[in-house]
């Protein structure tokens, strides 16, 4: 069975400070995508990144890195220096071969607020 | 259109009303989804869509709730009989067939049934 744990349910940092939310998955599948969204105060899911389960190499972009350890079943998130307009909802989803990647199965969600 | 628009975005409804929940996908995305987002939860796959056919219903809660969608494009979400466990936002998204660069959600509609 398919499912995705974020185990922090809130984060609370201060501005330019580094913070890691954790994103561990379930799947019986080899062939997978994980994704992350984040969503703002204002409600709309965006989208930020897709990784395939055969690309274990991080990616960075600007301030955001991704962390994919498919020997611990992990897809953490890390966000450098953090600003206050990072404070959202961010979310962890797993795509599955199975369902022709259809189905996206998301975490509860870790809220993230950073303060001045 | 230029994203996926979700109306209402609000709906106050008695419980026992039947409510109906509209999404209009991006032109050219064969994919539509719903989902729905409990206060403080995750969100929870409800449906989707390729094309006019609905290949996985399997995440609907319970006979009184039904999608359609017609011309490949809007889609309706129809919740009859409401009860109070059914307040939620209702999210849908759409994507290419190639889901492979995520989908695109629109706003929602937050329901509240009173």
């Amino acid at each position: 069975a398919q499912k995705v744990t974020q185990a922090q349910t809130e984060i609370s940092v201060v501005e330019k400070e580094d913070v890691t939310l954790d994103c561990v998955y379930e799947t019986r599948d080899t062939t997978y995508y994980l994704f992350w969204y984040k969503q703002p105060p204002s409600g709309e899911l965006v989208f930020l990144i897709r990784r395939n389960s055969f690309d274990e190499q991080n990616e960075i972009s600007g301030r955001y890195s991704w962390n994919f350890q498919k020997s611990t079943s992990s897809f953490n998130f890390t966000i450098t220096a953090s600003q206050v307009v990072d404070s959202a909802v961010y979310f962890c989803a797993l795509s599955e071969v199975n369902t022709g990647f259809q189905k996206l199965v998301f975490g509860t969600g870790t809220r993230l607020l950073v303060s001045p | 259109g230029a994203g996926v628009s979700q109306s209402p975005s609000n709906k106050v409804t008695e419980k026992g009303k039947d409510v109906e929940l509209r999404c209009d996908p991006i032109s050219g995305h064969t994919a539509l989804y719903w989902y729905r987002q409990s206060l403080g939860q995750g969100l929870e796959f409800l449906i989707y869509f390729q094309g006019n056919s609905a290949p996985d219903k399997s995440g609907l809660p319970s006979d009184r709730f039904s999608a359609e969608r017609t011309g490949g494009s809007v889609s309706t979400l129809t919740i009859q009989r409401t009860q109070q466990e059914d307040s939620a936002v209702y999210l849908c998204a759409s994507s290419s067939y190639q889901i492979v660069n995520g989908y695109t959600f629109g706003s929602g509609t937050r329901l509240t049934v009173v």
